[in-house]
């Protein structure tokens, strides 16, 4: 079986801090992993993926993501939190035995306080 | 969600009424996807297509049903409405992947009540 945890509900960071969303995964064998976003009332948006290589994934609007096999995580990141990244984050993970399915975690609310 | 279309975006219906989602894409890819997202339980896949008129179900296909004639619709109907089934519904699109994989491009979503 394969899935994705988001430990958090919510994430409160003031603007101008570092921010961290946590995932982890369970996946038999190498875990095909991906971050999405979604603004209110809007569908989700692809932030990045990791597929193999560099542990560190950069994606869109400034996010990274940091893949470690030893704690199964993937954590997104970013340096410097803006009001404007206050959105619902998922985490998601490819299907071992259906390539073309994926799970999803249940989503982090990131709050960006100015 | 440039390519992704949705129709209707909002409907009001009763219990035991036929509901019929529309999807519509613009991208020619292969694979689309229907999600429910619900607090607490994040995107749950309902049906997915890999092809026209090739259909599969995902976890939570009980009480819903698709059909896929073309490349660029997919349609989704609740044959008989539950309030259980009030939800917003996400369609989603990818192009196939073995070798390589590729992520999903979501649709604007349909907020469905169902009375």
């Amino acid at each position: 079986a394969q899935s994705v945890a988001q430990p958090e509900d919510q994430v409160n960071v003031a603007e101008g801090n570092p921010l961290t969303v946590k995932c982890t995964y369970s996946v038999s064998g190498n875990p095909y992993l991906f971050w999405y976003v979604q603004y209110p009332n809007r569908g989700l948006q692809f932030l990045l993926k990791y597929i193999t290589g560099d542990n560190l994934v950069k994606g869109s609007y400034g996010f990274e993501a940091e893949f470690n096999k030893s704690q199964t995580s993937f954590h997104l990141k970013k340096p410097s939190a803006l009001v404007s990244d206050s959105a619902l984050y998922f985490c998601a993970v490819r299907g071992v035995y259906n390539f073309n399915k994926f799970y999803f975690g249940s989503g982090t609310k990131l709050n960006v306080k100015p | 969600d440039a390519g992704i279309t949705q129709s209707p975006r909002h409907k009001v219906t009763e219990t035991g009424t036929p509901v019929t989602l529309r999807c519509h894409q613009t991208e020619n890819h292969r694979y689309m996807y229907w999600y429910r997202q619900d607090p607490g339980h994040g995107l749950r896949l309902i049906h997915y297509s890999y092809g026209v008129k090739d259909t599969d179900k995902g976890e939570v296909s009980d009480g819903y049903s698709v059909s896929r004639s073309k490349t660029e619709d997919f349609l989704l109907t609740l044959e008989s409405a539950t309030s259980s089934q009030t939800s917003v519904y996400f369609c989603a699109i990818s192009e196939a992947g073995t070798t390589d994989t590729y992520e999903q491009y979501f649709g604007p979503g349909t907020r469905l009540t169902v009375t």
